[in-house]
């Protein structure tokens, strides 16, 4: 039982390049979730999704999108990256709406 | 606007004292609080919630109390242990809602 799963865990991108991050979970959890952490910022949501098919935006949504085409899967895009997006990006999903979340390990992003 | 508060960057503990973190919340519509445990490059993970309707619940060593007058609420450690020392996330969720909330984070050092 792996849990969420977030690929890749390092990534360093130039400035206006393009990115997916992926997160899978085998919980069969309906909702979904992406954060970032920055120092002295804690964790801060930057889209989530309720179910298969739905996003929603977050707390920080400008410059990333996002897709929930299967319920094990969730995908956070990049289209432009700027040197503001470096990051730990993680993944989590629940049960309940608003539950117990369960975290994937994290992936930090390094925009130059 | 944080809506959830940990004001206490970090905090530092005799192993087998007790460590208090406290978090405060300015929006009234928060009724589920959590409380997450990080170690570095690892993901959150859960650690002890309660409800608005409660005023305490304790697991094990841990104990998480509520003051909803005050917007505030605290986790309690006894006896502290060296394997506590990680970085401690106040959340708070409200009733219909699905984000979760952050705060900024204690990090707890457990002296031996």
């Amino acid at each position: 039982n792996a849990g969420v799963t977030q690929t890749p865990k390092f990534r360093v991108l130039k400035t206006g390049q393009s990115m997916t991050l992926l997160c899978a979970q085998d919980m069969n959890h309906e909702y979904m979730y992406w954060y970032r952490q920055d120092p002295g910022m804690g964790l801060r949501l930057i889209h989530y999704s309720v179910g298969e098919g739905t996003t929603a935006k977050g707390e920080v949504p400008d410059g990333y999108n996002v897709s929930r085409l299967k319920k094990q899967n969730f995908l956070l895009g990049l289209e432009s990256a700027a040197p503001s997006q470096t990051s730990v990006y993680f993944c989590a999903s629940s049960y309940e709406r608003a539950g117990e979340l369960f975290f994937g390990e994290g992936s930090r992003l390094t925009v130059l | 606007d944080q809506q959830v508060k940990q004001n206490s960057p970090s905090l530092s503990v005799q192993e087998g004292r007790i460590s208090i973190l406290n978090c405060d919340y300015t929006n009234s519509m928060f009724d589920y609080f959590l409380w997450y445990k990080k170690y570095p490059a690892e993901g959150p993970t859960f650690l002890i919630s309660i409800s608005s309707i409660k005023d305490k619940n304790e697991d094990g060593r841990f104990t998480v109390f509520l003051n909803k007058s005050a917007k505030h609420l605290s986790l309690h450690i006894v006896p502290s242990q060296p394997g506590d020392s990680a970085v401690y996330f106040c959340a708070a969720s409200g009733t219909g809602g699905f984000k979760t909330i952050f705060g900024a984070g204690t990090r707890l050092f457990v002296k031996a």
